[in-house]
């Protein structure tokens, strides 16, 4: 299997411009969670989602940022409109439900 | 809620040296825990996973171990290596299907 695919792994834009990031988990697993990794706060859980549906969304930081999972292959995380202090790097990953949690590349977001 | 802990928060050894590195959780309630490496600007990648009814689990020179009842795991690593440098995370995973991260221990072995 390709792992966990993740894009664009780097981003560079402008605040106040709409960020999609894109994320792909690995074939068969039903739980896809989208967390943000800054030095000042660590790991941070933003959304997880399992068959496709979101549980927990109590770590998205504000209305600015939403997520998707159309389909089990397909998730995105899209934040409308960035700003400065969204710098980060965007980890997607995945598990069967109970097990193994599998990371992507990552996606880094400079919003300048 | 679940809190993780790692200490140190930092480690420097030098090459040859064997090492343990802890991870403390306050919720003994977990399905697994699972051990992390993550090299600067990469993603995170699976070491070990311990499941809940296990104690222990082995990958080469790593060896993590799990006691539940007192909320700790220890990674081993025999025989550093330069090449081992990195940061190392652990993650316990809850009944609600939820990961729970430390902080990390950043790991230099010097040559």
């Amino acid at each position: 299997d390709a792992g966990v695919i993740q894009s664009p792994r780097h981003e560079v834009t402008e605040m106040g411009q709409e960020v999609t990031l894109r994320c792909k988990p690995i074939s068969g697993h039903n739980s896809l969670f989208w967390y943000r990794q800054t030095m000042m706060r660590g790991l941070e859980l933003l959304i997880y989602f399992n068959n496709n549906v979101p549980i927990d969304d109590s770590g998205m930081p504000e209305d600015r940022f939403s997520a998707k999972m159309p389909n089990a292959s397909f998730s995105t995380l899209k934040i409308q409109p960035s700003e400065p202090r969204d710098s980060a790097v965007y980890f997607c990953a995945s598990s069967t439900g109970v097990g193994e949690l599998f990371f992507g590349e990552g996606s880094r977001l400079t919003v300048l | 809620k679940q809190e993780v802990t790692q200490i140190p928060a930092a480690l420097s050894v030098p090459e040859g040296e064997n090492l343990v590195l802890n991870c403390s959780f306050t919720d003994s309630a977990i399905y697994n825990l699972q051990w992390f490496r993550q090299d600067p600007g990469k993603g995170l990648t699976s070491l070990l996973l311990i499941q809940s009814s296990q104690r222990e689990q082995t990958s080469g020179r790593l060896n993590a171990s799990l006691d539940k009842s007192s909320g700790r795991s220890t990674l081993y690593i025999a025989a550093s290596q330069p090449g081992d440098s990195a940061t190392y995370l652990c993650a316990v995973e809850g009944f609600s299907n939820q990961f729970y991260f430390g902080t990390g221990t950043s790991l230099t072995v010097i040559p």
